[in-house]
C-alpha cells in the first residue's frame, strides 16, 4: 500500500463498550507512527508516538500497538465514554514528511 | 505558552487574489509544516521546514510558497488564489523532524476562494 489507510471510516458504540481501530501503512522506510485525537472544532492533539516494532503505549483507557514488519497499528479504547467521541488519525513518519490517514470517526452514544 | 498561532481563522478570497496565512510558534521548535484538510482526504503536506532558512516541498506544493526567516514564523503564501485552494489549512510544529515527537497543531484557517 502506498498510503496510510484507516478502518473503519466511522464507528458508533454504546457508552461502556470497548472498541479498536486499525491503521495500515507501508512497512518500508519507516521512522515512526503517530496517533492523534481530533475533536470537532479543535485541532488534532498527539496521543502516541511509536517507533519500534512491538511498541505498546497506554494513556488512561486508550492504548496502541505497533507492528512495523507487517505495517499496521491498532488503537484500543476500553470502556468508551461520550468524551471519547472524536476522529482518530494516524500518521506515518518517513523522516521529514508525515503521511496521514483519513481517520476513524468515533461516536460514543450515552 | 501560546503554542502554535495561526491567523486569520477565516478568509474569503476572490480568484486571482493573493494572501499570506501566518503561523507562529513560541516553543523553539525546529520543524514546522503546513497541511490542508479536504473532505474525504487525510491531512496533506504542502510545505515543511526543518529549520530557519530551510524549506522543502510536501505532497501538494503547487500554488503555494513558503519562507522561514526565523525559527518562530512560517508563513504560507498563495500567489494567485484558485477555487481548488478552498480548504482548511493547518500549521504544525515539532521539536525535531518528528520521529520521536508528535506535532503541535494550530487552530486552523478556513479559506474559501470564490
Amino acid at each position: 500500500i502506498l498510503n496510510v489507510e484507516q478502518s473503519p471510516q466511522s464507528l458508533h458504540v454504546q457508552e461502556g463498550d470497548s472498541t479498536n481501530f486499525t491503521c495500515s501503512f507501508p512497512s518500508s522506510n519507516f521512522y515512526a507512527l503517530h496517533w492523534y485525537r481530533w475533536e470537532t472544532a479543535k485541532s488534532p492533539e498527539a496521543l502516541f508516538v511509536m517507533t519500534l516494532n512491538g511498541d505498546e503505549k497506554k494513556k488512561g483507557r486508550i492504548s496502541a500497538t505497533l507492528n512495523t514488519k507487517e505495517g499496521y497499528s491498532y488503537l484500543y479504547i476500553k470502556g468508551s465514554q461520550p468524551e471519547d467521541s472524536a476522529t482518530y488519525l494516524c500518521a506515518r513518519n518517513t523522516g521529514n514528511q508525515f503521511y496521514f490517514g483519513t481517520g476513524t470517526s468515533l461516536t460514543v452514544i450515552p | 505558552n501560546a503554542g502554535v498561532t495561526q491567523t486569520p481563522k477565516f478568509q474569503v478570497l476572490k480568484t486571482g487574489q493573493s494572501m499570506t496565512l501566518q503561523c507562529a510558534q513560541d516553543m523553539n521548535h525546529e520543524y514546522m509544516s503546513w497541511y490542508r484538510q479536504d473532505p474525504g482526504m487525510g491531512l496533506r503536506l504542502i510545505h515543511y521546514s526543518v529549520g530557519a532558512g530551510i524549506t522543502d516541498q510536501g505532497e501538494v506544493p503547487n500554488g503555494y510558497n513558503v519562507s522561514r526567516s526565523t525559527t518562530e514564523d512560517f508563513p504560507l503564501r498563495l500567489l494567485s488564489a484558485a477555487p481548488s485552494q478552498t480548504s482548511v489549512y493547518f500549521c504544525a510544529s515539532s521539536p525535531t523532524t518528528g520521529a520521536s515527537y508528535g506535532y503541535t497543531f494550530g487552530s486552523g484557517t478556513r479559506l474559501t476562494v470564490v
